[in-house]
Order: C-alpha cells, then sequence, then structure tokens
C-alpha cells in the first residue's frame, strides 16, 4: 500500500494568511493525488484532483501541485470559511489511501 | 442533482449483523463506481473498497477484505455496506462516495455518512 504522510498535523492562521500543507507518499506515483476539506459533522468535500485541477465551485485561492511523492495544498489568502481539517489521498492504485489530516485553526 | 443519501444511525451490540445503505440519485447508478470510507478519531479515513454496479465488480481493501462485504441493487440504485459479526473496532462513520470517473478517481458526490456505533 502507498503510505501518505500529511503535515504539519496542525496549522495557526489568521484571516488573510497563506497556507501551506504537504502530503509525501512512500513511493512515487504521477500526479494521480486529490485533496479534501471536512469541517465537523459534514462529509469530506473535494478540492483538487490530479494533484493541481481545481474542482468545480471551488474557490481558486485553493491550489494543489506536485508530482512523484511530494505534493502541496496552497491557500492564498485564508478565509473565516476555510478553518477545518484538510486531506490528501493517492488515487492511484488501490487500495486508494488518504493521508492523516491537517487541522487549521484560527490563530 | 447528483446524490447519496445513507440510512440513518446504527447502535448494535458485538456480534450482531448490519447492513447499511446508500441510495444513488441523479445520475446513471450502472456507470460510476461507489466508494466506502471509514472514519475513526484514531485512525482518521480509510478506503475500504469500492463497487461497480453494472457489474458488481467489488475491489475490497486488504485491510477490511473478509470483514465486510460490498453489494449493490440496480434496481433500486442501492448499495449497501454488510457485516455478518460486528465488533466494537467497527464502531465508526461510514461514508458512501462516488469516484469522479474510474474506480481509482477522487471522489466528488459524498453521502453524509452513518454513524454505526458498537457496543454491549
Amino acid at each position: 500500500d502507498i503510505q501518505m504522510t500529511q503535515s504539519p498535523s496542525s496549522v495557526s492562521a489568521s484571516v488573510g494568511d497563506r497556507v501551506t500543507i504537504t502530503c509525501r507518499a512512500s513511493q512515487g506515483f504521477g500526479s494521480w493525488l486529490a485533496w479534501y476539506q471536512q469541517k465537523p459533522g459534514k462529509a469530506p468535500k473535494l478540492l483538487i484532483y490530479a494533484a493541481s485541477s481545481l474542482q468545480s465551485g471551488v474557490p481558486s485561492r485553493f491550489s494543489g501541485s506536485g508530482s512523484g511523492t511530494e505534493f502541496t495544498l496552497t491557500i492564498s489568502s485564508l478565509q473565516p470559511e476555510d478553518f477545518a481539517t484538510y486531506f490528501c489521498q493517492q488515487a492511484n492504485s488501490f487500495p486508494l489511501t488518504f493521508g492523516g489530516g491537517t487541522k487549521v485553526e484560527i490563530k | 442533482e447528483v446524490q447519496l443519501v445513507q440510512s440513518g444511525a446504527e447502535v448494535k451490540k458485538p456480534g450482531e449483523s448490519l447492513k447499511i445503505s446508500c441510495k444513488a440519485s441523479g445520475y446513471s447508478f450502472t456507470s460510476f463506481w461507489i466508494g466506502w470510507v471509514r472514519q475513526t478519531p484514531g485512525k482518521g479515513l480509510e478506503w475500504m473498497g469500492i463497487i461497480y454496479p453494472g457489474d458488481s465488480d467489488v475491489r475490497y481493501s486488504p485491510s477490511f477484505q473478509g470483514q465486510v462485504t460490498m453489494s449493490a441493487d440496480k434496481s433500486i440504485s442501492t448499495a449497501f455496506l454488510q457485516w455478518d459479526s460486528l465488533k466494537t473496532s467497527d464502531t465508526a462513520m461510514y461514508y458512501c462516495a462516488r469516484p469522479r470517473s474510474s474506480g481509482d478517481d477522487a471522489f466528488d458526490v459524498w453521502g453524509q455518512g452513518t454513524m454505526v456505533t458498537v457496543s454491549s
């Protein structure tokens, strides 16, 4: 199985800050990586697929990059509604696997 | 509107059986895979497996193979996740989700989740 390691596990930030979250894979797999946002009591929501493609309806302040074993999710200017937990997921091969999550908290 | 609607929360005892459901609407049920994801505070999100309702092809994660059964009923556009003998460690939130295209793609549609509590 491909192991996905996210860092940091939590980050404190203010509205307007730029936030970057990293996801590292135990083996390389091209660009088949997704990012999700999850708020308490809700299902995850797809933000980015194929490492850098923005899902329809997702604000452009979210962006993704990377390939191989290292990927990043960047929120260019944090908004109040962005305080949530973010997960990466490799979508390259079964079993698909998720990172442990990064909680973005208010500073 | 594309939607997945899951069955309600369950409270069960160890050793009991359970079948939860995920009803699809707004798209061709037999043309897309449906996956199941477990979420617990301790282990985060875990991909359990995926089923293609068109021909009932199922791919299980090795971690869940033999522990659960996935099925689908095309006549009612519903996917199911089933346990024959629950354990306390099965206590979790379970989500069904639809990949964007192929079975190993990102999930763009999610159900609201079914909370399963197993306790004596």
